[in-house]
């Protein structure tokens, strides 16, 4: 399978603890984006890297998120001190350009 | 500010029958749009775009209708199957490229 890998597929975590989430896009696609879902709602965009500049970031990502792509290829979220309200499916897309954006099937992430 | 909007959250269809699932934007500007198909457990599926310089694009059982007059767009599944039972948003591919979703409508397929 050549599609966007993510890992892990479930997460969960005890409040306050950071966590990593890790994401494989596909290998020719430049860009690389991830997204937030809740239940019952569309994915919310969070940030997008064009190789390996982060060109945007999203105003739902706080302080306590930061998002990492070093080589270009694969790209790392990290959420420290997580709260109740970090629960949700996080998902990873990637694209060629501005073409379609492919996704992952996410990580959910668990607060307890 | 940019929102895209979904008409029905739900909709139930007989097996066979043809599904139409409406999408309502308020950006102007708005000149691309991608319907996606989330099945439980999964991340969106690309299923068709359409670009403002056309008003219908079809694909493979789906056709996607745009009306930039009323900014309105439908995604139409023909002889709808139970495979088809998920979840279906409208997005704008924004200049930048990040994706603006609507809600979603759940698509229910009743055999």
């Amino acid at each position: 399978d050549t599609g966007v890998s993510q890992d892990p597929r479930h997460k969960i975590t005890k409040r306050g603890q950071n966590v990593t989430f890790r994401c494989d896009p596909i290998s020719e696609h430049n860009r690389l984006y991830w997204y937030r879902q809740t239940l019952g709602q569309g994915p919310e965009f969070l940030t997008y890297f064009q190789n390996e500049a982060q060109l945007e970031k999203s105003r739902l990502l706080s302080d306590r998120f930061s998002a990492e792509r070093p080589k270009g290829s694969f790209s790392t979220l990290e959420i420290q001190r997580t709260e109740q309200g970090d629960s949700a499916m996080y998902l990873c897309a990637s694209s060629l350009d501005v073409q379609p954006q492919h996704f992952g099937d996410g990580t959910r992430l668990s607060i307890l | 500010g940019e929102s895209v909007g979904l008409h029905l959250p739900t909709l139930s269809v007989q097996e066979g029958d043809n599904s139409i699932i409406n999408c309502a934007y308020s950006n102007s500007a708005s000149d691309y749009f991608i319907w996606y198909k989330q099945e439980s457990g999964k991340g969106p599926q690309f299923i068709i775009d359409i670009r403002s310089n056309m008003d219908k694009r079809q694909g493979q059982r789906v056709t996607v209708l745009l009306n930039k007059t009323v900014k309105h767009l439908s995604l139409q599944i023909a002889a709808t199957q139970p495979g088809d039972s998920a979840v279906y948003f409208c997005a704008e591919n924004t200049l930048r490229g990040k994706l603006i979703f609507g809600q979603g409508t759940e698509l229910s397929v009743k055999p």
